[in-house]
């Protein structure tokens, strides 16, 4: 089983100009995540989806859309990015919570730059 | 609203030393506390996962402990390795306005662990 995987690694992007980030998972998750990470900020939850069609926004939505059309695939995009977006983005999924071993698998990241 | 504090933000120890890593949070409405490792440029790799129910968790020489009453968890490593150095996070998932979904992370404990 490959996980969690997330595509591409890096990516360095102009402000303005927009990007899809990729997120895959092969464990069956109904459960998928994509969190931030930034120096002294900790990771913070960008938007969440609990099953296939459905999304929901998590602390730092602004900026950031998201689409689930498979459950095993969870789409960040970022329609006008901004030098703010400059972030590692990992992407988790999960079982859902009733269910027990219902622990978070993150991906390897993708390291973002906007200039 | 919950925090998540680690301390020490940093830590070194000798090869073979036993230690304990230290989170603190502020609302013990907690659902779950998961433990993490992460490797520099790298994501995040789940150690542990302890219910709200449960009081430690074991696997190898790690032991989680969970005290939610005072809001308290500690990350016990027993005959640390040099491989062990990393950052160490931890993070709650509690009733955020029903949504459940949602970790809260500390901001970690970089160990690094000298041979």
């Amino acid at each position: 089983n490959a996980g969690v995987t997330q595509t591409p690694k890096f990516r360095v992007l102009k402000t303005g100009q927009s990007m899809t980030l990729l997120c895959a998972q092969d464990m069956n998750h109904e459960y998928m995540y994509w969190y931030r990470q930034d120096p002294g900020m900790g990771l913070r939850l960008i938007h969440y989806s609990v099953g296939e069609g459905t999304t929901a926004k998590g602390e730092v939505p602004d900026g950031y859309n998201v689409s689930r059309l498979k459950k095993q695939n969870f789409l960040l995009g970022l329609e006008s990015a901004a030098p703010s977006q400059t972030s590692v983005y990992f992407c988790a999924s999960s079982r859902p919570l009733v269910l027990a071993y219902n622990e978070q698998f993150f991906g390897p990241g993708t390291r973002l730059t906007v200039l | 609203k919950q925090e998540v504090t680690q301390i020490p933000a940093a830590l070194s120890v000798p090869e073979g030393e036993n230690l304990v890593l230290n989170c603190s949070f502020t609302d013990s409405a907690i659902y779950n506390l998961q433990w993490f490792r992460q490797d520099p440029g790298k994501g995040l790799t789940s150690l542990l996962l302890i219910q709200s129910s449960q009081r430690e968790q074991t696997s190898g020489r790690l032991n989680a402990s969970l005290d939610k009453s005072s809001g308290r968890s500690t990350l016990y490593i027993a005959a640390s390795q040099p491989g062990d150095s990393a950052t160490y996070l931890c993070a709650v998932r509690g009733f955020y306005g029903g949504a459940t979904n949602k970790l809260i992370f500390g901001t970690g404990t970089l160990l690094a662990v000298q041979p």
